[in-house]
């Protein structure tokens, strides 16, 4: 069974600074990884995935992560902080346990930008 | 490029009543997968619908019901609601390859409130 354990349920940073949202997951198979963000009052949207190319993943919006198998980690990293990354951030594995590609989702990751 | 739509984008429904909630894909997809997120919580995969079958599911029970339609829209039905299940329902659309990653775009959602 997989499975994806967010480790921080808040994090928080001023702008300008590095964000480091972190992910550990557990999976039988090669998993996909991914990484949403859900905005206030909005669907969820894509920010970046890991299909087993290579382990260092760039995304939209400047944000990075980075797989490492013998971590079983996948955590999602920015350089510098923008006040419209304040949102909530989920954590996603997904791989052919059940048959076919289905996702789960971790609790979530609320990053908080201080001015 | 139409991405997933749904509809409506806000219900309020009393114990024990039924509701239908829609989906559209996104332009060129064949898959569609329903989550329930609740407040402060990660998306829970509810089912999958392909070829207007439900090919996965999850741990929800038999109250919820889906369909897909021949143009690859979908609904979600609900019986007998319950106060839990008052939640952000979220539809996401794929392209199904066999073997293969299903990347998931995701709707707006709608917000179901049980009163």
């Amino acid at each position: 069974a997989q499975s994806v354990t967010q480790l921080d349920s808040h994090v928080s940073v001023s702008e300008g600074t590095p964000v480091l949202l972190r992910c550990n997951y557990s999976s039988s198979y090669s998993p996909s990884l991914f990484w949403y963000v859900q905005h206030p009052n909005k669907g969820l949207q894509l920010l970046l995935k890991y299909t087993s190319a290579a382990t260092l993943v760039k995304g939209i919006n400047g944000f990075e992560a980075e797989f490492k198998k013998s971590e079983t980690s996948f955590h999602l990293t920015k350089p510098s902080a923008h006040m419209s990354d304040a949102a909530e951030y989920f954590c996603v594995v997904s791989d052919l346990g059940g048959g076919s590609y289905i996702p789960t989702f971790g609790r979530g990751t609320s990053l908080i930008v201080h001015p | 490029d139409a991405g997933v739509t749904q509809s409506p984008t806000h219900l309020i429904k009393t114990r024990g009543q039924q509701v239908t909630l829609r989906c559209s894909p996104k332009s060129g997809h064949d898959t569609v997968s329903w989550y329930q997120q609740a407040l402060g919580q990660g998306p829970q995969f509810i089912f999958q619908y392909y070829e207007e079958e439900e090919r996965q599911r999850g741990n929800f029970p038999d109250r919820f019901s889906g369909h897909q339609f021949p143009n690859y829209s979908s609904e979600l039905n609900v019986n007998a609601l319950l106060l839990g299940d008052s939640a952000l329902y979220l539809c996401a659309s794929s392209l199904y390859r066999y073997g293969e990653e299903e990347t998931q775009y995701f709707g707006p959602g709608t917000r179901l409130l049980v009163l």
